[in-house]
This record gives C-alpha cells, sequence and structure tokens, in this order.
C-alpha cells in the first residue's frame, strides 16, 4: 500500500510557468511533510518543509501549499528555470522525520528554454 | 565539514557475495538512516538508527544488516547479495532542529548484482 502518491510523473513547463507537483497521503499520523530536489548523479537535497500545523509555505519561488482535511500538499515553483529541471519527491514521517521518511515515487520536471 | 559520505561509489558483486556499504558524517548527528533508491519506485527507507548502540527497520530490511558503534559511522551490510538488492544506496544523516529532522543525504553508492 503506497502510503504516499506523488502526481504528475512527469512535466515539461515553459521557461517562467509556475511548475506544480501534487502529493496525497494517507496516514494521518504523518506530521511532517518535506520536498526534496535529486539532479542525475547526486543525493536528494531538502528543499522546503511544512508541519500541518500551518497551510502554506513559501521560500523564494517554492511554495508548500497544504490541506489537512483533504491529506493533500503541493510544491508550486513560481518564475520556473532551466536550472530546477531535476527529479523532485515528496515525502512524509511522522515523529518530526524521526522514524524515517516514506517518499512519493518522484517527478520527473523538464523546464524549456 | 564534509557532510555525509559514502563509499565506495560504484560496486559491482556476484550473486552470493558479501560486502559492506559505508556510511560517515562529521555533523555530530544523531540519527543516520539507510534508503534505496529503485527506478519508479522513489526511495525507501532500509535502517535508521536514533544513536549509537540504537538500531530499527525500516520499510525494506531484509537482506541487509546495520550496527552503530559509533555516532560519526552508520554502515550497511549484505550478507548474501541477489539480483534485487541492485540499487542506488543512500546514506543520510539528521538532527532535530525546531521541531523536525531535517535529513541531509550523501552522494549514494550504485550497486549492481550479478
Amino acid at each position: 500500500q503506497q502510503q504516499v502518491k506523488q502526481s504528475p510523473q512527469s512535466l515539461i513547463v515553459q521557461k517562467g510557468g509556475i511548475s506544480i507537483i501534487n502529493c496525497a497521503y494517507e496516514n494521518t499520523a504523518f506530521d511532517y511533510f518535506p520536498w526534496y530536489q535529486q539532479f542525475p548523479g547526486k543525493g536528494p537535497a531538502l528543499l522546503i518543509a511544512i508541519r500541518p500545523d500551518v497551510s502554506e509555505k513559501k521560500e523564494g519561488r517554492f511554495t508548500i501549499s497544504f490541506n489537512k482535511s483533504a491529506k493533500q500538499f503541493s510544491l508550486h515553483i513560481m518564475d520556473s528555470q532551466p536550472g530546477d529541471s531535476a527529479t523532485y519527491f515528496c515525502a512524509a514521517s511522522e515523529g518530526g522525520g524521526a522514524d524515517g521518511l516514506t517518499f512519493g515515487k518522484g517527478t520527473h520536471l523538464i523546464i524549456q528554454p | 565539514n564534509a557532510g555525509v559520505t559514502q563509499t565506495p561509489k560504484f560496486q559491482v558483486l556476484k550473486t552470493g557475495q558479501s560486502m559492506t556499504l559505508q556510511c560517515a558524517q562529521d555533523m555530530n548527528h544523531e540519527y543516520m538512516s539507510w534508503y534505496r533508491q529503485d527506478p519508479g519506485m522513489g526511495l525507501r527507507l532500509i535502517h535508521y538508527s536514533v544513536g549509537a548502540g540504537i538500531t530499527d527497520q525500516g520499510e525494506v530490511p531484509n537482506g541487509y544488516n546495520v550496527s552503530r558503534s559509533t555516532t560519526e559511522d552508520f554502515p550497511l551490510r549484505l550478507l548474501s547479495a541477489a539480483p534485487s538488492q541492485t540499487s542506488v544506496y543512500f546514506c543520510a544523516s539528521s538532527f532535530p532542529g525546531l521541531g523536525y529532522y531535517e535529513q541531509y543525504f550523501g552522494p549514494g553508492t550504485r550497486l549492481t548484482v550479478t
């Protein structure tokens, strides 16, 4: 049973556009929701994270929107740039991440110049 | 700081061979973990440790052993490699900052079992 479902699997966005990646979870005990960015041949890097006590968190061009009642959260990348082309993973965890992360399957994002 | 380091970067094993994937961190993080990444599967937790001498199983622990004798090191052992263990392995370390555990990943070890 997949506990974190991520969509779309791949996404192509024009430079300057908004990239949106969605995730849904099932475990209501999850209390920490990070997003990771991964470039080919590299390890995942933490991009932004949110706790369920807030509905939105913004860091630069990256925003997480969180809907606790729908058990969904999404990543928005504003003014998308070719350097944003990467694979993005959502994740979730209980205990603020202390018990390890459950990842979505990833979204391969391509920003066309 | 070097952060999280993993060795080797690449490894090819034959079925039945054993090996140890090394992971070290110099950030004095108590929490360390191992994940495997397979195409289209995301990352899956193998084992984790909340401190020296303490380990626990994750989602996919079968076929892997771990121990944590020091804060810095968290090796992952494959006792009898199988083709199903062909994967990219990532080690991560984290600390409880601001109420949650920010995890820092190493560069990975690409393992092929033939």
